[in-house]
């Protein structure tokens, strides 16, 4: 089984610059999660949805992030604009969502750098 | 305000040592935790996990021990390997809504030094 894929590996964008990330889950699941993790702030969750519906929407992340779920299969997280601040490591999960306990595999995540 | 501490933030041990690696939380309703390891240049995985209901879970050389009364949990590697070098994240949530937000702390630099 394809774990979850997220392209592209590494983005470079200069400020202002408009980026979109994609995210195919694994097959199946039912939830799919994007997160920010930096050394100082750790993983933090930008959006969550599941069956296609949006979830919860990080209140931090609103005005620049919008994250879509196109179909069961491919999701997106746009920034826009980008600011020197958004340079991290953007990661994807998907989650069966079958309960308590339900394990979310992560994708490998792209590393966006704002200059 | 930050729902899980993790400590430490870094640590070395000797190749055959034991490794502790501790967490806290803050919110009761959490009843799933989960430890996540991740190597360089890839997402976290799953390592071990466990429910509020149990104190310990084993798997290998990997155990966590929960303790409900303290709000604290851990994890236990013995024979710590140069393999088992890498950040690890404890992770807690409450079953809400039927999915499971995790919480995540800042996670633990560990090497295993030969």
């Amino acid at each position: 089984d394809a774990g979850v894929t997220q392209t592209p590996r590494h983005e470079v964008a200069e400020k202002g610059q408009t980026i979109i990330l994609k995210c195919e889950p694994v097959s199946g699941h039912n939830d799919l999660f994007w997160y920010r993790q930096t050394k100082i702030q750790g993983l933090e969750l930008l959006s969550y949805f599941r069956s296609k519906s949006l979830m919860e929407d990080g209140g931090a992340f609103k005005d620049r992030f919008k994250a879509e779920m196109l179909n069961s299969s491919f999701s997106t997280l746009k920034i826009q604009p980008t600011e020197p601040k958004d340079s991290a490591v953007y990661l994807c999960a998907s989650s069966p969502g079958l309960g308590v306990g339900a394990e979310q595999f992560f994708g490998p995540g792209t590393r966006l750098t704002v200059l | 305000q930050q729902q899980v501490r993790q400590s430490p933030q870094s640590l070395t041990v000797w190749e055959g040592g034991t490794t502790v690696l501790t967490c806290s939380y803050e919110d009761s309703t959490f009843n799933y935790f989960p430890w996540y390891q991740q190597f360089p240049g890839e997402g976290p995985a799953l390592l071990i996990s466990i429910l509020s209901v149990s104190d310990k879970k084993e798997d290998g050389r990997f155990t966590t021990f929960f303790n409900k009364r303290e709000k604290k949990l851990s994890l236990h590697i013995i024979d710590s390997q140069p393999g088992d070098s890498a950040t690890y994240f404890c992770a807690a949530s409450a079953y809400d809504s039927g999915y499971n937000k995790l919480t995540f702390g800042k996670g633990t630099v560990l090497l295993v030094s030969p």
